[in-house]
């Protein structure tokens, strides 16, 4: 049980043009999901707060206007890179938080990777 | 402020061998600590969460210690094997509003036969 998916695994797309990954909770519901990224040989940096029917809430520095955040279902959440850069290649992970869990554990999706020419 | 360091930064052993993994954390107020392991080019895959009242937890090779006075926890591995290679990621989850997590930079563990 609880397991996270992640889709596309790795992707690669032109300058200027937005990029959608999908995460999804197979097997739970998850109100909340969050989104990160992780730059080689680096931790991971939480992007933003996924909470399903509201708005996304971004950590200090992330823009929501190129990142867009939707939670549409208990089970999905989607990332948009908008206007993709270089600079935007990175590992992308999102995680679930499990509405019936105990712990606030998260459980974490297998990451795409994104390549930006 | 909340902080999680690791150490060591990097560790290579040989196949078989023994090794512990150390992780200090200042995150107040404390809610609980996890250890995760990341392959390359993988999300992580949780070892072992603890709560405050939790000392010592075992999940298969991996035994993980909790010091809450001292706010220390390690990490340790017998009988490594090839695929133990990986990151070891220490995080804290916080006891505020939203369960904030402090990650550790994480110890880059190889395994050499």
């Amino acid at each position: 049980g609880a397991v996270v998916s992640q889709h596309p695994s790795w992707v690669i797309c032109k300058s200027g043009t937005s990029v959608k990954i999908e995460c999804r909770s197979l097997d739970f519901q998850a109100t909340t999901m969050f989104w990160y990224r992780q730059f080689p040989k680096q931790s991971l940096m939480l992007m933003a707060t996924s909470n399903e029917g509201s708005k996304a809430t971004y950590e200090q520095g992330v823009e929501k206007d190129k990142f867009l955040i939707n939670h549409a279902s208990l089970t999905l959440s989607t990332l948009t890179v908008t206007s993709a850069h270089p600079e935007d290649s990175s590992f992308y992970i999102c995680s679930a938080r499990e509405d019936q869990g105990s712990r606030n554990e998260q459980f974490f999706g297998p990451g795409t990777r994104l390549t930006v020419l | 402020k909340n902080q999680v360091e690791q150490s060591p930064q990097s560790l290579i052993i040989l196949e078989g061998k023994n090794c512990t993994l150390q992780c200090n954390y200042t995150v107040s107020p404390f809610s609980n600590l996890r250890w995760y392991k990341q392959d390359t080019g993988r999300g992580p895959v949780s070892l072992t969460i603890m709560t405050f009242s939790e000392n010592t937890k075992s999940n298969r090779r991996y035994t993980a210690t909790l010091d809450a006075d001292t706010k220390q926890s390690s990490l340790h591995i017998t009988a490594s094997q090839l695929s133990d290679s990986a990151s070891y990621i220490c995080v804290v989850s916080a006891r505020d509003s939203n369960y904030q997590l402090i990650w550790g930079a994480g110890t880059k563990l190889i395994i050499k036969p």
